[in-house]
């Protein structure tokens, strides 16, 4: 089946304690982004990527990091969590410009 | 500065009815855009998307208009269903890269 699988689901840390969220699709897409989400904020873009090594920031990567070291991984790395990054996160991946794209089931995390 | 603009007031529409959100952007010059719906606690899932050269697009009860002058799209339900429930969200390519902003999102309430 064709999807992003995120990891974990679910996840409650203590601030400064160094977290990865792991994102993979099985679709050799091209491109892959995380976001995340926040009540009365929307959709908010961390980091993009639109091949192996190459990545990019998005409107929000302040405190988060990513590597693009194969073509079906994205990790989102939060080198010192701090309380102001509990939020839902999701990693997407498309083909190519012009295509929709497909999301991951999120991954709701809790610094405390 | 770019914005994109969908209602907050959630659209409460009776079962059958045709439901139509709207979305506004500024500052943009859009290649396309995409429409996604998404359900609470879960990944947004792709559904439409419409090129500047197209004025309308539909798949099956759902259809989607584009005004590149009046900088406006409408995304319509028709013969809605409970099961339409849901937050749908409009998105567009401000850079024409595939990077994706978002909307905030408009819910629709399909009344039995």
């Amino acid at each position: 089946e064709a999807q992003v699988t995120q990891n974990p689901r679910y996840l409650i840390t203590v601030t400064g304690k160094k977290l990865t969220v792991t994102c993979s699709q099985n679709m050799n897409h091209e491109y892959m982004s995380w976001y995340r989400q926040d009540p009365g904020l929307g959709l908010r873009q961390i980091y993009y990527s639109m091949n192996v090594e190459v990545t990019d920031k998005g409107d929000v990567p302040e405190g988060y990091k990513v590597s693009r070291k194969e073509k079906r991984n994205f990790p989102l790395i939060l080198e010192s969590p701090s309380p102001n990054q509990t939020s839902l996160y999701f990693c997407a991946s498309s083909p190519t410009e012009g295509y929709g794209y497909t999301f991951g089931s999120g991954t709701r995390l809790t610094v405390v | 500065s770019q914005k994109i603009e969908q209602n907050s007031e959630a659209l409460n529409i009776q079962e059958g009815k045709t439901a139509t959100l709207t979305c506004n952007y500024t500052n943009y010059s859009p290649a396309y855009l995409q429409w996604y719906r998404q359900d609470p606690g879960r990944g947004p899932v792709f559904l439409l998307l419409i090129r500047e050269n197209e004025k309308e697009k539909r798949k099956e009860r759902l259809k989607v208009t584009f005004d590149t002058t009046l900088k406006q799209s409408l995304f319509h339900i028709t013969a809605s269903q409970p099961a339409d429930s849901a937050t749908y969200l409009c998105a567009l390519d401000p850079q024409g890269n595939n990077r994706l902003a978002f909307g905030k999102g408009n819910q629709v309430v399909v009344i039995p």
